[in-house]
């Protein structure tokens, strides 16, 4: 299975900061998505992006949320103001063409103090 | 609206034996379905689909899905669970952004 790796693994930040979330997809991975997973509940999309552009977005991803592909590998999320309840899980998966296979990266798990 | 349904918040079942994990959905059109398994601080790892073609799929791990049109279900089954199947599973279906929108997860627990 191609491998998306995450940092940080760990990230925790107090409220009204910013944090920049990050993922390596695979190379020839085309649409990169965002979703959290708020601690016991399911996992809800957040923005996909495809071609250096934000292609879909969720009503979560308010103006708080960013997305870009700074330097054409990496794929950053970045939450301008923090909240509490921005505290979860934040997966990022990269998409294989007409496969239509997402594979997920292990995460970053956010805790907002 | 396009949604899943995971109606068992848990599952539990003796090593060796079947199981199955529960499935509906509601999409308009023709569904993309998908089981995820997630394993305690891990993300999400693909176990199969069904996009078209044959009802029953096969997946990893020994795994296999049944799409039912009439029923709108594709439950996920394994003839003889392992301890080590013991995880959270997902069923998700691609949704009209290309996303794939979740069930609430099911929890299985294998006991030996």
């Amino acid at each position: 299975e191609p491998e998306v790796t995450q940092t940080p693994s760990h990230q925790v930040t107090q409220m009204g900061q910013e944090v920049i979330l990050r993922c390596v997809p695979i190379s020839n991975h085309l649409y990169f998505y965002w979703y959290r997973q708020i601690l016991g509940q399911k996992v809800e999309f957040l923005v996909s992006f495809y071609n250096n552009e934000i292609s879909e977005k969720s009503e979560i991803f308010d103006d708080q949320f960013s997305v870009e592909r700074p330097d054409g590998s990496n794929f950053t999320l970045k939450i301008r103001s923090t909240k509490l309840e921005d505290s979860a899980m934040y997966f990022c998966a990269a998409y294989v063409g007409e496969r239509y296979e997402q594979y997920f990266g292990p995460g970053t798990r956010l805790t907002v103090t | 609206a396009q949604s899943v349904a995971q109606p068992e918040d848990q599952v539990n079942v003796a090593e060796g034996n079947p199981l199955t994990v529960k499935c509906t959905y509601s999409v308009s059109g023709n569904p993309y379905l998908f089981w995820y398994v997630q394993y305690p601080n891990r993300g999400l790892q693909f176990l199969l689909k069904y996009i078209t073609g044959d009802n029953l799929v096969k997946g990893s791990y020994g795994f296999e899905a049944e799409f039912n049109k009439s029923q709108t279900s594709f439950h996920l089954k394994k003839p003889s669970a392992l301890v080590s199947d013991s995880a959270l599973y997902f069923c998700a279906v691609k949704g009209s952004q290309g996303n794939l929108i979740f069930g609430k997860g099911t929890k299985l627990s294998v006991k030996p």
